[in-house]
């Protein structure tokens, strides 16, 4: 069964400082991987996903993931953070082509001014 | 269309009394899904459909949670006899089911209160 972890529960960092956001699944297969966005007292938005082809995946927001098949990772990366991107963030993934979502707990990401 | 939205976005009500959530997803969207956030906490699936197809339930939906999407677009989410477990919010998705993968799009939830 396919399940996602998210180790980190909350990141703080500094303005313009970069930022990785860990997530690690584990499926025996093929998977599909996305991270969501979700802003106070909204519904979670797209940030990317990976369905295959390249392994780095570009984003909106100037996010990025890279997706490592034999760490089994889905990180999720920004060079220079902003105070807007302060939010909690999920990784997801799905072993059914996008059916049966399975949700990491979420890390929050605190960025400081 | 300006995504999928849910009615109503707070319900505070008393243990034992029960609730309806409603869902409208984005128009062409064929598959729906509801989940559950508690705080803290990751979504958790409960159960979705295709069309009007009730095709997957989660065993956290307990025999008090039903769901409906009576003509395929719109979908309501019952919870009778109210507890306070099941304070928490409730969100929807919806998605095109296609060749390619699927992405689901979230509405704003609903956050209930149970006291």
């Amino acid at each position: 069964a396919q399940s996602v972890t998210q180790l980190d529960s909350q990141v703080p960092v500094f303005e313009e400082a970069p930022v990785e956001l860990r997530c690690n699944y584990s499926s025996s297969v093929s998977v599909y991987l996305f991270w969501y966005v979700q802003y106070p007292n909204q519904g979670l938005q797209l940030l990317l996903k990976y369905l295959s082809g390249s392994t780095l995946v570009k984003g909106i927001n100037g996010f990025e993931a890279e997706f490592n098949k034999s760490q089994t990772s889905f990180h999720l990366r920004k060079p220079s953070v902003h105070i807007s991107d302060t939010a909690e963030y999920f990784c997801a993934g799905s072993d059914n082509y996008g059916q049966n979502f399975v949700f990491g707990p979420g890390t929050r990401l605190s960025v400081l001014p | 269309d300006t995504g999928v939205s849910q009615d109503p976005r707070h319900k505070i009500t008393k243990r034992g009394q029960n609730v309806t959530f409603r869902c409208d997803p984005i128009s062409e969207h064929n598959r729906l899904y509801w989940y559950r956030q508690t705080l803290g906490q990751g979504p958790e699936f409960l159960t979705y459909f295709q069309n009007e197809a009730q095709l997957e339930k989660s065993r956290l939906l307990s025999d008090r949670f039903s769901a409906e999407r009576p003509k395929g677009s719109f979908s309501t989410l019952e919870i009778q006899r109210t507890e306070q477990g099941d304070s928490a919010m409730y969100l929807c998705a919806s998605s095109l089911q296609g060749l390619l993968l699927e992405t689901q799009y979230f509405g704003p939830g609903t956050r209930l209160l149970v006291l």
